[in-house]
């Protein structure tokens, strides 16, 4: 799987938007990005993922640069129980059912 | 959606006990699952792959006769840590997708291991 890179932390305000980045400029054209988070002493859960257009769904929406080399995950309004470890990963559509690689992702606190 | 479930959440026991955690997926089978380690302030690493039906593949580093990873069904896979050791204390946890080809997995719920 392509590497990605994100900052190692992130802070926000409750009720304001947040904009979690994530840069992958070696991503292959079958790539899939996906995002996930996890909360303190939980599993990961799935957040979204895209390939080339915007996604939007019930928990965030994703943001696809026309180049594919970064995209951004747009928490519209944060709550303190979105206060987690966000991971941007790509996975290969062709890679048949293999497992996630993770890196070191994004730390966002939300403040009251 | 799919719900993947670990059990148990958490575990205590000595140095030296065998300790198993179950991973079940309760409305899909999955014929491959997965199994990550997660110590303090890191991120998940991956273990191993879970295979029903044939042996797990490890990544290298992880001790097989250690972790014994068993998939007998399509909804259960079993780690056991076997001869546990304070160092083995972690934060294990298991996916799986029932949906091949670059789409969503899911997460167990994680097992949290203390060996004293």
């Amino acid at each position: 799987d392509a590497k990605t890179t994100q900052p190692n932390s992130m802070e926000s305000n409750e009720e304001e938007p947040v904009h979690l980045p994530c840069n992958h400029s070696t991503i292959s054209g079958t790539d899939y990005i996906h995002w996930y988070r996890q909360l303190p002493s939980q599993g990961p859960e799935y957040v979204i993922h895209g390939l080339t257009s915007n996604v939007n769904n019930r928990m965030a929406s994703l943001a696809i640069a026309e180049d594919r080399k970064s995209s951004t995950l747009i928490l519209h309004r944060a709550t303190l129980r979105d206060a987690a470890v966000y991971y941007c990963i790509l996975r290969d559509f062709n890679s048949g059912n293999t497992p996630l690689v993770f890196g070191k992702g994004t730390r966002l606190s939300v403040i009251a | 959606g799919a719900v993947v479930s670990q059990h148990p959440s958490w575990v205590i026991c000595k140095s030296g006990t065998s300790v198993k955690i179950e991973c079940r997926s309760l409305d899909f089978q999955a014929t491959t699952m997965f199994w990550y380690r997660q110590f303090p302030k890191q991120s998940l690493m991956l273990m191993a792959t879970s295979n029903e039906g044939s042996k797990a593949t490890y990544e290298q580093g992880v001790e097989k006769d250690k972790f014994l990873i068993n998939h007998a069904s399509l909804t259960l896979s079993t780690l056991t840590v076997t001869s546990a050791h304070p160092e083995d204390s972690s934060f294990y946890i298991c996916s799986a997708s029932n949906r091949p080809r670059a789409g969503e997995l899911f997460f167990g719920e994680g097992s949290r291991l203390t060996v004293l």
